[in-house]
């Protein structure tokens, strides 16, 4: 089975600072994800990749980029970290059939 | 907009009853649906999947019901277990396999004894 692997499970970050979110794979799929939940929100899109250097904005990337300069990872980064970024965030990898694999997810809170 | 909608935030089932989770689409698009499981701190894991071209599917406790005509589809497990708790998500997209996933807002089941 494939494995999505977030580099850190629990994050506190202060207002301003540039914040790193490391995603890897343990295999070759092409397709990942950063989506962030929210109570009541549900999970929402920030941005994809399908490939290599490529990126594609999702629903809310307002605040957020993202880098893929290798396959197997894929690192969102908040530019400059603010109260409402808040929340957990979740990479995915598209694996076909059965949707994506998920990691376990960053807990990122911004003091 | 919000283009998947769980209406119902929480349900809560005694064990061994049904569970019967809702999901509303507004996209005619939508193709594939599926359902997600999440525990707290956790990644949300697949559970069952649909394609528009069937109405039911069906994996062990869990049931999957689409209505294309009323853009509804549900979820049933039977029975239900203490196991089961959990945020469920529906989900749903234009592709299978490549395209972006749209997801609902959750439901929080809880399975009491």
């Amino acid at each position: 089975d494939v494995k999505v692997t977030q580099s850190s499970r629990y994050l506190v970050k202060r207002t301003g600072e540039k914040v790193f979110l490391e995603c890897v794979q343990d295999m070759d799929h092409e397709n990942m994800f950063w989506y962030r939940q929210d109570p009541g929100l549900g999970l929402r899109l920030i941005y994809f990749s399908y490939d290599v250097k490529m990126k594609e904005k999702g629903d809310i990337p307002e605040g957020y980029s993202v880098s893929r300069e290798k396959k197997e990872r894929f690192s969102l980064i908040l530019e400059s970290a603010s109260t409402n970024q808040t929340s957990m965030y979740l990479c995915a990898i598209a694996v076909g059939g059965d949707g994506y694999t998920f990691g376990s997810g960053t807990r990122l809170t911004v003091v | 907009d919000q283009q998947v909608k769980q209406n119902s935030p929480s349900l809560s089932v005694q064990e061994g009853r049904i569970s019967i989770l809702n999901c509303d689409y507004t996209n005619s698009m939508f193709d594939y649906f599926l359902w997600y499981k999440k525990y707290p701190a956790e990644g949300p894991t697949f559970l069952i999947s649909i394609s528009s071209i069937k109405d039911k599917n069906e994996d062990g406790r869990f049931t999957v019901f689409l209505n294309k005509s009323a853009k509804h589809l549900s979820l049933h497990i039977v029975p239900s277990q203490p196991g089961d708790s959990a945020v469920y998500f529906c989900a749903a997209s234009e592709r299978r396999n490549t395209d972006k996933l749209i997801f609902g807002t959750g439901t929080r089941l809880q399975v009491f004894p």
